[in-house]
């Protein structure tokens, strides 16, 4: 168990809708990450977020959106959803995770999201 | 641009045989660098990583990996498998001296089966 809690873990929903996806970082980690686990794509770094800002960003949709609450926690919004948007959706939190950190990041047990 | 390459998507070794997980990584200069486990529907766990110091790293379960300057790669071994190590592998690569350091680029991942 790493400590970090993803909900839910199963989500089916249909084309054109929208979904949040929840995840709870470790006690007293401040960065969060989320990440796109598909087969055709792979695993892909979507964004971060460091102590409620965003730090980085990397392969996110313009239909997808995410944000850190003051508790740190982080919910990934992923709207007007298509059939490729089917994938493993997982989160990670480090201690710190700013330039030239080297903290381990520790993933959840994902969100698996199936469009139909 | 950074990238990860991991050479063969599926391995198969016997039990008791030795594991080698090929990666290779392009950058201009030397990333930090990981291995990191996936189990059947779970998230993924860090094996080991790289930042400075000793080239041969020794991580968790068993496995080692030693960065290769000349060779730009960081091959995961372990001497002996054992049934729990299947699952896949995936070899990745962050930047050290850039403002989103935490942007981690993950390989397309190695499968591994061990055959009793």
């Amino acid at each position: 168990d790493s400590g970090v809690t993803q909900t839910p873990k199963h989500l089916i929903t249909a084309t054109g809708q929208r979904v949040t996806l929840r995840c709870s970082p470790r006690s007293g980690d401040l960065s969060v990450y989320w990440y796109q686990q598909s087969l055709d794509q792979g695993l892909q770094f979507l964004i971060q977020y460091y102590n409620g800002e965003e730090r980085a960003k990397g392969n996110i949709l313009e239909r997808f959106s995410a944000q850190q609450f003051p508790d740190l926690h982080s919910e990934l919004n992923l709207s007007s959803l298509e059939l490729g948007d089917s994938a493993l959706y997982f989160c990670a939190s480090s201690v710190v995770g700013t330039s030239g950190s080297t903290d381990t990041q520790y993933f959840g047990p994902g969100t698996r999201l199936t469009v139909l | 641009a950074q990238s990860v390459t991991q050479l063969g998507s599926h391995v198969s070794v016997s039990e008791g045989a030795l594991v080698l997980l090929r990666c290779n990584y392009s950058s201009s200069v030397p990333p930090y660098l990981f291995w990191y486990v996936q189990y059947p529907n779970q998230g993924l766990q860090l094996l080991l990583k790289y930042t400075t110091g000793a080239t041969l790293v020794k991580g968790i379960n068993g496995f080692e990996a030693e960065f290769k300057k000349s060779e730009t790669s960081f091959h995961l071994t372990k001497p002996s498998a054992h049934m729990s190590d299947a699952a896949e592998y995936f070899c990745a690569v962050s930047p050290k001296w850039d403002s989103s350091a935490s942007k981690i680029i993950f390989g397309s991942g190695t499968r591994l089966s061990i055959r009793p």
